[in-house]
């Protein structure tokens, strides 16, 4: 079936070292997402690649960068995470931008920041 | 700016109970509204979509959800929910001319007990 995996579920690491999450899609979409969902909070966007572009939510902090060397792979690095990085990191795709277009989501990532 | 207000983080029911879960919204402009499930260990899926149209709008496993404009409200219902409803439901918007970027709410943990 075609889907959204990301990798690793859980991911522990230290405060100050840099950590790197994954997402791959087989669905072939054009757009896909960055979102954190910190513990009984609504998942917040991070940023967004339509394709190769780069769209940077106002308020992400700089610590946090994104690549997407491929259609099918992006990567979200924290470059040094603090406590409050601790939180369930989502990836999702759509086939384009706008509204009528559905996200589809991963499973999640929850970092541990010790 | 535009919010979404979950107005109950728990809502605990009895199996084949009616239930309607809260949703209102705050936007200058007009907005699409989304209904998110998510399950233990998974990842969100689409439930419903409201983005033109019958503001009354149904999910195939039962679920429904009226958009009520002058009460800037999407609550979701079901009259007779079962075990395997159990589950997180984020509500969402997003702007008209914002690409489909999605504000979500908090969240409503439905508990439904046998």
């Amino acid at each position: 079936d075609a889907m959204v995996i990301q990798n690793p579920r859980y991911q522990v690491t230290q405060f100050g070292k840099p950590v790197t999450l994954s997402c791959s899609q087989t669905l072939n979409h054009n757009v896909m997402y960055w979102y954190q969902q910190k513990s009984s909070q609504a998942p917040k966007l991070l940023f967004h690649y339509y394709d190769k572009d780069f769209n940077n939510e106002a308020d992400t902090p700089d610590n946090f960068q994104s690549r997407r060397p491929n259609t099918s792979f992006c990567f979200l690095d924290i470059r040094s995470p603090g406590l409050g990085d601790a939180a369930m990191y989502l990836c999702a795709t759509s086939r384009d931008l706008g509204q009528h277009y559905e996200q589809y989501f991963g499973p999640g990532t929850r970092l541990t920041v010790t | 700016a535009q919010s979404v207000t979950q107005l109950d983080s728990q809502v605990p029911v009895f199996e084949e109970a009616p239930v309607e879960l809260r949703c209102n919204y705050s936007s200058s402009v007009s907005v699409y509204l989304f209904w998110y499930v998510q399950y233990p260990n998974q990842g969100l899926q689409l439930l419903l979509k409201y983005l033109s149209g019958s503001t009354l709008v149904e999910s195939i496993n039962g679920f429904e959800a009226e958009f009520n404009k002058s009460q800037t409200s999407f609550h979701l219902r079901k009259p007779s929910v079962h075990i395997s409803d159990t589950a997180e439901y984020f509500c969402a918007v997003s702007r008209y001319n914002q690409g489909g970027k999605l504000i979500f709410g908090q969240g409503t943990e439905l508990s439904v007990k046998p």
